[in-house]
């Protein structure tokens, strides 16, 4: 069964480094997303992703993020310059379709020191 | 008003009962509504989604209701492995969609 991945799977960095982090969505998927979720909350909406330009975006999304599908299956979330309360767990998720089921890869745990 | 609501749980249920779970949402413009589970720590994974006219799948019913704005989940005959947090999940939008969690409800089936 086709399956959204996600490397790597815990990211440690220190406050005000950039990080990358990596989605492979499912082959087919056409749609892409990224959210977050941090410890104990709700999984919040960053954003969204279709025909190489981001589509929606929610107010955490602010210009220290930026997403980008470098070739034909990565699709990467920049963090330029981290702070603390980034620390969270981030989940790709990919769709056939914009109103469709979203499918999670297993996420990275970001931890900002 | 929150986005989408879910009941605050915990709901601690014994094997084999029957529990509803029920969610709203305020924006009209929502397209797609689906439940998902969520094991601690890991990734939210698709339940089922959910249509006006019902639809169910084995053990679980999930119902639509627009003009109320109002999603539920029903699960028969519950079993331990259905112990995770139950998240009600809607897409707004006809351009873009923006997709929105709610805070979840967690239920324990207990033997």
């Amino acid at each position: 069964e086709p399956e959204v991945t996600q490397t790597p799977s815990h990211q440690v960095t220190q406050m005000g480094q950039e990080v990358i982090l990596r989605c492979v969505p499912i082959s087919n998927h056409l749609y892409f997303y990224w959210y977050r979720q941090i410890l104990g909350q709700k999984v919040e909406f960053l954003v969204s992703f279709y025909n190489n330009e981001i589509s929606e975006k929610s107010e955490i999304f602010d210009d220290q993020f930026s997403v980008e599908r470098p070739d034909g299956s990565n699709f990467t979330l920049k963090i330029r310059s981290t702070k603390l309360e980034d620390s969270a767990m981030y989940f790709c998720a990919s769709s056939s379709g914009g109103a469709n089921e979203q499918f999670f890869g297993p996420g990275t745990r970001l931890t900002v020191l | 008003r929150k986005e989408v609501e879910q009941d605050p749980g915990p709901f601690n249920v014994p094997e084999g009962a029957t529990v509803a779970f029920n969610c709203t949402y305020s924006n009209s413009a929502s397209q797609s509504f689906f439940w998902y589970r969520q094991d601690c720590r890991k990734e939210p994974k698709l339940l089922m989604s959910v249509y006006s006219s019902g639809n169910e799948d084995g053990r679980f019913t999930a119902q639509l209701n627009r003009a109320s704005q109002y999603i539920s989940l029903l699960i028969r005959d519950s079993k331990l492995s259905d112990s995770a947090t139950y998240l009600c999940v809607v897409n707004i939008g006809t351009g873009g969609f923006k997709t929105i969690f709610g805070a979840g409800t967690r239920l324990f089936v207990k033997a």
